[in-house]
């Protein structure tokens, strides 16, 4: 499949502090990308989108940075609270005129108090 | 507005059966996507239905089926489950105005299938 499941990267971070969520995508053509939160019995939460026009995106407490030079995106999340743990993963649409996402296999950010 | 709405939350079913999964989108989207969830596989495409037309597809074998009513509501369909169908069956919607791609997907809380 194009999602491999693998085991899970896994962030660990103090309440309070910054958090970056890395993934490297896997097409050169993507030129859409999206990130979502998944809590546990739920589906996925969109959090932030950004286009291959843009390097970096702004919104509430979270900003993507989008490096197509290495194919590399990231999610900053200021001030990092207990609801913010989740699996967070990155979605790439593969390039062109699609709404098929393509998805990173994931992050686990655990928030410690 | 409500979000993405999918029934049932939970389904049992054994070998060989078939199963019929509901989708509502967000009021006003006309692009209905179909996702499965498993440890092993992580997030796969199914397909992608807009305007009652399937407009993607992703790799799946032809077990797997949907279609989209003209209020835009969306069923998939699994006949002759296998015990490797089982995993979190997730639909997603997105505005999809005149068409458009690569727009904000918001997805529903997902049916999960257990195939025994």
């Amino acid at each position: 499949g194009e999602s491999v499941g693998l085991h899970l990267p896994t962030l660990s971070v103090q309440e309070g502090d910054n958090s970056i969520i890395n993934c490297a995508y896997s097409n050169s053509a993507s030129d859409y990308f999206i990130w979502y939160k998944q809590e546990s019995g739920k589906g996925p939460q969109f959090i932030i989108d950004i286009r291959s026009n843009m390097d970096k995106r702004q919104g509430q407490r979270v900003t993507v940075l989008l490096n197509k030079t290495v194919k590399h995106l990231s999610l900053q999340i200021a001030a990092t609270q207990p609801g913010d743990s989740a699996v967070y993963f990155c979605a790439e649409n593969g390039g062109g005129a699609t709404n098929k996402l393509i998805f990173g296999t994931g992050t686990l950010l655990a928030v410690q108090p | 507005k409500a979000g993405v709405t999918q029934t049932p939350r939970y389904l049992i079913k054994t070998r060989g059966q078939q199963v019929t999964l509901s989708c509502s989108p967000i009021s006003g989207h006309r692009s209905v996507s179909w996702y499965q969830q498993t440890p092993g596989q992580g997030l796969q495409f199914l397909f992608e239905y807009f305007s009652e037309t399937q407009r993607n597809k992703g790799n799946f074998p032809g077990r797997f089926s949907g279609r989209q009513f003209s209020n835009s509501r969306s069923e998939m369909n699994v006949s002759t489950l296998e015990l490797g169908d089982s995993a979190l069956y997730l639909c997603a919607s997105s505005l999809s105005t005149r068409g458009a791609y690569n727009e904000k997907l918001f997805f529903g809380s997902g049916t999960q299938l257990s195939v025994l």
